[in-house]
Formats: C-alpha cells, sequence, structure tokens
C-alpha cells in the first residue's frame, strides 16, 4: 500500500546484534502497531502507539522496543537479536477503529 | 483470554463456494473482520462486520455472524484460483485487532 512503508524489505543479521526495523507513513494515521507473523502462529501484535511518544506493549513485547518521536514514524528495535526473532514482521496503521488497519508489505527478518 | 480460532487449510475446486470459519472468544468485540494474504504480500481487508449485524454481504463475499456461540464466517460465492490465499479473521478488543492462525484456501482448477 502506497501510504505505508517498511524498510528494509529483508534483513540477515547476526545472533547479539541489534537491528532497527522502520515503519513510514503517510495518512497521518493517529496508531500504529508492530506484529510478527509465524507459520501456526498468525500474527501476533509486538507494540502499538497510540501517538507521539505514546506506545504500548502487545502480547509478544519481550525482546523488542519502540518509538515514536513522529507521526510518521515508528520505529521496532530488536536489543540483542535472536534466533526465535527470525519471522516476517509487519507494520499496520489504523485512522478510523471502525476500518480496521492498513498493512505494509513486511519485512523478513533472518536471524543467523 | 482473547483467543480466534480458524482451521488451518480449505481446499476446493473453481467454481464452488468456499466456507472460511472462525470463533472468537471475546463476547465486547465490537468489529469483526476478514483479511486476505497472497503469497509474499501484507493483509489486505476484505470485508468487515459490526456486531449488531446477523450478516453483510459484498459481491461474492457473504459474512455471517452468530454472536450466541462467537461464531464467524466468510463464504466466497464461485471461488476462482485468483481466490488462493490466506484468510485471516480477526476481532477488535480493547482498541487491538486480535487475529487468527488464518486458513489456506487452495483452488483446485
Amino acid at each position: 500500500d502506497a501510504g505505508i512503508t517498511q524498510s528494509p524489505r529483508h534483513k540477515v543479521t547476526e545472533t547479539g546484534t541489534p537491528v532497527t526495523l522502520r515503519c513510514h507513513q503517510t495518512e497521518n494515521h493517529r496508531y500504529m502497531y508492530w506484529y510478527r507473523q509465524d507459520p501456526g502462529h498468525g500474527l501476533r501484535l509486538i507494540h502499538y502507539s497510540y501517538g507521539v511518544k505514546d506506545t504500548d506493549k502487545g502480547e509478544v513485547s519481550d525482546g523488542y522496543s519502540v518509538s515514536r518521536s513522529k507521526t510518521e514514524d515508528f520505529l521496532l528495535t530488536l536489543e540483542s537479536a535472536t534466533s526465535s526473532q527470525t519471522s516476517v514482521y509487519f507494520c499496520a496503521i489504523s485512522g478510523d477503529r471502525m476500518y480496521g488497519y492498513t498493512f505494509g508489505s513486511g519485512t523478513r527478518l533472518t536471524v543467523v | 483470554g482473547e483467543d480466534v480460532e480458524q482451521s488451518l487449510f480449505l481446499s476446493v475446486r473453481e467454481g464452488d463456494s468456499s466456507v472460511i470459519n472462525c470463533t472468537y472468544t471475546d463476547s465486547s468485540s465490537t468489529y469483526l473482520y476478514w483479511y486476505k494474504q497472497e503469497p509474499g504480500a501484507g493483509l489486505q481487508l476484505l470485508t468487515y462486520i459490526f456486531s449488531n449485524m446477523d450478516m453483510k454481504q459484498d459481491q461474492r463475499l457473504t459474512v455471517l455472524l452468530n454472536k450466541k456461540d462467537k461464531h464467524l464466517s466468510l463464504r466466497i460465492a464461485d471461488t476462482q484460483t485468483g481466490d488462493s490465499a490466506i484468510y485471516f479473521c480477526a476481532e477488535r478488543t480493547g482498541g487491538k485487532l486480535i487475529f487468527g492462525q488464518g486458513t489456506e484456501l487452495s483452488v483446485k482448477p
């Protein structure tokens, strides 16, 4: 979707290194979310934000931190990457709670 | 706690109807959604239903909601090979979307 972009699209990193994934939106939406997708688990919420500098934890937040210093950017940081964090990460945005979320194209992260 | 369950696989013949089922646990959910994910792509919103509705129809898609049993279904009429994808149901609860595991729909010609 043109209104939301994730970078990088693919990344391979080594165990123990920090990694930052970026989500950028041009829709001026208030709510932003980070999910991870793993086979058999669907999408699980990592962290979300309901405004600049306002963030909260989701169901699988251990080992992850987020920051939102501007409306348009929501960063997800893996403080010290582990192999269990190998996954596909999706960012989503929402401006109106009725209409659900708009998803980015995802970042495939491999931790070796 | 919150939980959304779906069967993992469904296989149909082209031209048949597909029915994908979902159960959820939060009776206070206000909206329920169906998303479609094609290979290598993000999730695309297909349709949604408000919790005070029993049914919603949108072209080939019909959503049925049984609030008593907390059961949601998505029917795709005249299923085409282009409908092959993973379908996720989701409930809105506490301001967040909780997703099921996804149902992989395979359409055979």
